[in-house]
């Protein structure tokens, strides 16, 4: 079974609107972190936002934020008040089990392309 | 300067011939990891290391080989590379003690075998 499905393999977004990447995850560990990460057209890999699996509040920084549901499994990704610069992949990730020692699974990430 | 770097960032080569690819980094994190970028495919790990001592294979291990020179270096390399190891190339490192754990990336290295 994939341990992160992105199911969107290409969005579009008009400026200034928000926007929500869909990510779900598949884990029998109690202890994860989730994480979405930018990749613009320059190839890059940029961190974004970062769950924790025993975080009560669902993460926010600036403009991004994760919608965590732990029980459906999913860790979506809105991005508000969408700019041009945010057009690029947008991979979700999880580390499975206490952060001292465990692999990283990748999505097959999200093309985003916002529309002036 | 980048705090993980990536030498060569662009390598076209032939079928058969061995390639090196290097990551070194300023981050003094414990944590290195080689994965692969395939269109349609994400991130894929090759191999890691907890530290200079500790290798371990990852999902797509074989056709390459890793060495963990110091701390800050970590290389791949394709012994004899074949055309479907055409992907982008990431080195990434991670401190093992820290609240998120999250990977930082190198720029990434293109390579093409022909």
């Amino acid at each position: 079974a994939q341990k992160i499905t992105q199911t969107q393999p290409g969005m579009f977004v008009q400026e200034k609107e928000a926007v929500t990447l869909d990510c779900t995850y598949d884990t029998s560990d109690p202890s994860y972190g989730l994480f979405w990460y930018k990749q613009p057209s320059s190839g890059e890999m940029i961190f974004l936002i970062y769950q924790g699996s025993y975080d009560q509040q669902n993460a926010t920084e600036g403009r991004y934020s994760l919608n965590f549901q732990k029980a459906r499994k999913s860790a979506n990704l809105v991005i508000s008040a969408s700019q041009l610069g945010d057009s690029a992949m947008y991979f979700c990730a999880m580390r499975e089990g206490p952060n001292l020692g465990n692999q990283f699974y990748f999505g097959t990430g999200t093309s985003l392309t916002v529309i002036p | 300067d980048a705090d993980v770097t990536q030498t060569p960032r662009n390598r076209i080569t032939k079928t058969g011939k061995r390639i090196m690819l290097e990551c070194s980094q300023t981050k003094g994190h414990d944590r290195m990891y080689w994965y692969r970028q395939d269109p349609g495919l994400g991130l894929r790990l090759i191999y890691y290391s907890f530290d200079v001592k500790d290798i371990n294979k990852g999902e797509i291990s074989d056709g390459y080989s890793v060495s963990r020179q110091a701390q800050a270096k970590f290389s791949l390399s394709l012994e004899s590379a074949i055309p479907n190891q055409t992907a982008l190339y990431f080195c990434a490192t991670g401190r093992g003690r820290t609240n998120t754990g999250e990977l930082f990336f190198g720029e990434g290295s293109r390579l093409t075998v022909l």
